[in-house]
Protein backbone atom coordinates (compact mmCIF):
# COMPACT_ATOMS: atom_id res chain seq x y z
CA UNK A 1 0.00 0.00 0.00
CA UNK A 2 1.39 3.39 -0.82
CA UNK A 3 1.83 5.55 1.96
CA UNK A 4 3.32 9.85 2.02
CA UNK A 5 4.00 10.98 5.10
CA UNK A 6 5.03 14.99 5.22
CA UNK A 7 6.45 16.53 8.01
CA UNK A 8 8.68 19.36 9.20
CA UNK A 9 5.80 21.91 9.10
CA UNK A 10 4.89 24.81 11.78
CA UNK A 11 5.24 28.33 12.45
CA UNK A 12 7.97 30.10 10.97
CA UNK A 13 8.33 34.17 10.87
CA UNK A 14 8.57 35.99 8.11
CA UNK A 15 11.69 35.88 5.83
CA UNK A 16 12.20 32.61 7.81
CA UNK A 17 13.12 29.13 6.27
CA UNK A 18 11.44 25.67 6.33
CA UNK A 19 12.59 22.17 5.14
CA UNK A 20 9.33 19.85 4.59
CA UNK A 21 9.70 16.27 4.02
CA UNK A 22 7.67 13.73 2.33
CA UNK A 23 8.98 9.86 3.39
CA UNK A 24 6.85 7.68 0.98
CA UNK A 25 6.90 4.01 1.16
CA UNK A 26 4.75 1.14 -0.51
CA UNK A 27 5.93 1.59 -4.53
CA UNK A 28 9.33 1.90 -6.31
CA UNK A 29 10.23 5.45 -5.01
CA UNK A 30 13.02 6.36 -7.51
CA UNK A 31 10.84 5.20 -10.85
CA UNK A 32 8.20 7.79 -10.14
CA UNK A 33 8.07 11.80 -10.41
CA UNK A 34 7.34 13.61 -7.29
CA UNK A 35 5.21 16.43 -6.77
CA UNK A 36 4.39 19.34 -3.99
CA UNK A 37 1.19 20.87 -3.87
CA UNK A 38 -0.28 23.11 -1.59
CA UNK A 39 -3.11 24.63 -0.01
CA UNK A 40 -3.98 28.14 1.77
CA UNK A 41 -6.63 27.90 4.49
CA UNK A 42 -10.26 27.80 2.65
CA UNK A 43 -8.43 28.05 -0.84
CA UNK A 44 -7.79 25.73 -3.28
CA UNK A 45 -5.06 23.55 -4.81
CA UNK A 46 -2.05 25.43 -6.17
CA UNK A 47 0.95 23.21 -8.00
CA UNK A 48 4.46 24.16 -6.08
CA UNK A 49 7.38 21.87 -7.66
CA UNK A 50 7.68 18.54 -9.68
CA UNK A 51 11.03 16.69 -9.58
CA UNK A 52 11.35 13.44 -11.91
CA UNK A 53 12.13 10.14 -10.93
CA UNK A 54 16.36 10.24 -10.70
CA UNK A 55 16.17 14.32 -10.23
CA UNK A 56 17.42 15.63 -13.37
CA UNK A 57 14.49 17.66 -14.46
CA UNK A 58 12.62 19.84 -12.11
CA UNK A 59 9.72 22.51 -12.37
CA UNK A 60 8.67 25.21 -10.18
CA UNK A 61 5.53 27.50 -9.92
CA UNK A 62 6.78 30.91 -10.73
CA UNK A 63 4.96 32.34 -7.31
CA UNK A 64 7.38 30.12 -5.63
CA UNK A 65 10.58 30.03 -8.12
CA UNK A 66 13.97 31.73 -6.26
CA UNK A 67 12.56 31.06 -2.51
CA UNK A 68 12.35 27.36 -3.13
CA UNK A 69 13.93 24.23 -3.68
CA UNK A 70 12.99 20.53 -4.30
CA UNK A 71 14.87 17.35 -3.63
CA UNK A 72 14.75 13.60 -3.24
CA UNK A 73 16.79 11.14 -2.25
CA UNK A 74 16.34 7.94 -3.86
CA UNK A 75 18.03 5.59 -1.18
CA UNK A 76 16.29 7.39 1.14
CA UNK A 77 12.48 6.95 -0.36
CA UNK A 78 11.95 10.29 0.77
CA UNK A 79 11.06 13.94 -1.27
CA UNK A 80 12.11 17.36 0.29
CA UNK A 81 10.66 21.01 -0.40
CA UNK A 82 13.19 23.77 1.26
CA UNK A 83 11.23 26.86 1.61
CA UNK A 84 13.14 30.30 1.35
CA UNK A 85 12.33 33.90 2.31
CA UNK A 86 8.58 33.01 3.78
CA UNK A 87 5.99 35.38 3.82
CA UNK A 88 1.87 34.93 5.50
CA UNK A 89 1.08 34.20 1.65
CA UNK A 90 2.80 31.16 1.78
CA UNK A 91 0.48 30.04 5.02
CA UNK A 92 -0.88 26.89 4.00
CA UNK A 93 -1.10 22.78 3.72
CA UNK A 94 2.03 21.19 1.76
CA UNK A 95 0.97 18.11 0.28
CA UNK A 96 3.26 15.58 -1.10
CA UNK A 97 1.70 13.92 -3.91
CA UNK A 98 3.02 10.89 -7.00
CA UNK A 99 2.56 10.33 -10.61
CA UNK A 100 0.33 7.88 -11.51
CA UNK A 101 2.65 7.26 -14.74
CA UNK A 102 6.22 6.76 -15.25
CA UNK A 103 8.44 9.39 -17.29
CA UNK A 104 8.62 13.14 -17.38
CA UNK A 105 5.72 14.26 -18.38
CA UNK A 106 2.53 16.29 -16.59
CA UNK A 107 1.55 14.37 -13.52
CA UNK A 108 -1.61 13.20 -12.33
CA UNK A 109 -1.58 13.11 -8.55
CA UNK A 110 -2.72 9.06 -7.81
CA UNK A 111 -1.79 9.32 -4.19
CA UNK A 112 -1.57 12.36 -1.72
CA UNK A 113 0.00 12.71 2.11
CA UNK A 114 -1.80 14.41 4.38
CA UNK A 115 -0.17 16.92 4.47
CA UNK A 116 1.99 19.42 6.98
CA UNK A 117 0.74 23.15 7.86
CA UNK A 118 3.17 25.85 7.16
CA UNK A 119 2.25 29.55 9.31
CA UNK A 120 4.03 32.27 8.73
CA UNK A 121 3.10 34.81 10.95
CA UNK A 122 5.47 37.25 13.36
CA UNK B 1 -0.94 29.91 -18.90
CA UNK B 2 -4.12 27.33 -19.01
CA UNK B 3 -6.95 28.56 -16.62
CA UNK B 4 -9.56 26.49 -15.80
CA UNK B 5 -13.13 27.65 -14.58
CA UNK B 6 -15.25 25.32 -12.85
CA UNK B 7 -19.11 26.22 -12.16
CA UNK B 8 -21.05 26.25 -10.12
CA UNK B 9 -18.83 27.06 -6.97
CA UNK B 10 -21.56 25.65 -5.25
CA UNK B 11 -24.44 22.96 -5.77
CA UNK B 12 -27.09 21.66 -2.87
CA UNK B 13 -28.91 18.69 -4.16
CA UNK B 14 -30.89 15.63 -2.51
CA UNK B 15 -29.68 12.18 -2.01
CA UNK B 16 -30.29 9.87 -5.35
CA UNK B 17 -29.97 13.12 -7.30
CA UNK B 18 -27.36 13.45 -10.34
CA UNK B 19 -24.71 16.13 -9.67
CA UNK B 20 -23.59 17.68 -13.18
CA UNK B 21 -20.33 19.85 -12.19
CA UNK B 22 -18.23 21.65 -15.18
CA UNK B 23 -14.64 22.86 -16.04
CA UNK B 24 -13.87 25.07 -18.77
CA UNK B 25 -10.28 25.71 -19.98
CA UNK B 26 -8.87 28.57 -21.58
CA UNK B 27 -7.42 26.78 -24.47
CA UNK B 28 -7.83 22.95 -25.50
CA UNK B 29 -6.28 20.39 -23.19
CA UNK B 30 -6.74 17.71 -25.32
CA UNK B 31 -8.18 14.87 -22.99
CA UNK B 32 -5.48 15.24 -20.39
CA UNK B 33 -7.88 16.21 -17.46
CA UNK B 34 -8.50 15.12 -14.38
CA UNK B 35 -10.93 15.69 -10.77
CA UNK B 36 -10.26 15.29 -7.86
CA UNK B 37 -12.45 14.78 -4.50
CA UNK B 38 -11.36 16.38 -1.51
CA UNK B 39 -13.46 16.24 1.81
CA UNK B 40 -13.45 18.47 4.61
CA UNK B 41 -10.10 17.35 6.86
CA UNK B 42 -8.76 15.10 4.10
CA UNK B 43 -6.21 15.30 1.49
CA UNK B 44 -7.56 15.68 -1.95
CA UNK B 45 -8.43 11.92 -4.02
CA UNK B 46 -8.09 10.93 -7.27
CA UNK B 47 -11.48 10.07 -9.09
CA UNK B 48 -11.13 10.80 -12.99
CA UNK B 49 -7.96 10.91 -14.95
CA UNK B 50 -7.87 11.43 -18.83
CA UNK B 51 -10.85 13.33 -19.04
CA UNK B 52 -13.19 10.07 -18.72
CA UNK B 53 -11.16 6.90 -16.48
CA UNK B 54 -12.04 6.04 -13.28
CA UNK B 55 -9.02 5.74 -11.06
CA UNK B 56 -8.65 2.27 -8.67
CA UNK B 57 -11.54 1.56 -6.70
CA UNK B 58 -13.69 4.49 -7.51
CA UNK B 59 -17.44 3.39 -7.73
CA UNK B 60 -18.97 3.95 -10.76
CA UNK B 61 -21.25 6.59 -9.81
CA UNK B 62 -18.77 8.77 -10.29
CA UNK B 63 -17.67 9.86 -13.97
CA UNK B 64 -16.28 12.17 -16.46
CA UNK B 65 -16.64 13.28 -20.17
CA UNK B 66 -15.37 15.77 -22.56
CA UNK B 67 -12.23 16.92 -24.54
CA UNK B 68 -10.67 20.29 -25.92
CA UNK B 69 -11.96 22.83 -23.26
CA UNK B 70 -15.75 21.43 -22.01
CA UNK B 71 -15.01 18.88 -19.26
CA UNK B 72 -18.24 17.91 -17.04
CA UNK B 73 -17.82 15.65 -14.17
CA UNK B 74 -21.27 14.04 -12.92
CA UNK B 75 -22.12 11.93 -9.80
CA UNK B 76 -24.97 9.79 -10.86
CA UNK B 77 -26.82 9.14 -7.25
CA UNK B 78 -25.70 11.63 -4.97
CA UNK B 79 -24.73 9.97 -1.32
CA UNK B 80 -24.46 11.90 1.87
CA UNK B 81 -20.76 10.49 1.97
CA UNK B 82 -20.21 12.70 -1.78
CA UNK B 83 -20.17 15.87 0.10
CA UNK B 84 -16.57 17.47 -0.85
CA UNK B 85 -15.18 19.79 -2.83
CA UNK B 86 -14.02 18.43 -6.18
CA UNK B 87 -11.35 19.95 -8.53
CA UNK B 88 -10.23 19.67 -12.00
CA UNK B 89 -6.68 19.52 -13.01
CA UNK B 90 -5.18 19.95 -16.27
CA UNK B 91 -1.66 18.21 -17.10
CA UNK B 92 -1.83 19.57 -21.18
CA UNK B 93 0.66 22.00 -20.78
CA UNK B 94 3.26 22.76 -18.02
CA UNK B 95 4.53 24.59 -16.17
CA UNK B 96 2.89 25.53 -14.66
CA UNK B 97 0.07 22.82 -13.41
CA UNK B 98 -3.16 24.16 -12.91
CA UNK B 99 -6.21 23.67 -11.16
CA UNK B 100 -9.51 25.07 -11.21
CA UNK B 101 -10.87 26.34 -8.30
CA UNK B 102 -13.12 24.09 -7.31
CA UNK B 103 -17.02 23.03 -6.53
CA UNK B 104 -18.55 22.26 -3.51
CA UNK B 105 -21.25 19.82 -3.29
CA UNK B 106 -23.71 20.24 -0.41
CA UNK B 107 -26.56 17.77 0.71
CA UNK B 108 -29.88 19.51 1.07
Amino acid sequence: EVHLVESGGGLVKPGGSLRLSCAASGFPFSSYTMNWVRQAPGKGLEWVSSISSGGTYIYYADSLKGRVTISRDNAQNSLYLHLNSLSADDTAVYYCAKDAGVGWSPPTFDYWGRGTLVTVSS
Amino acid sequence: EIVLTQSPATLSLSPGESATLSCRASQSVSSYLDWYQQKPGQAPRLLIYDASNRATGIPARFSGSGSGTDFTFTISSLEPEDVAVYYCQQRSDWPPLTFGGGTKVEIK
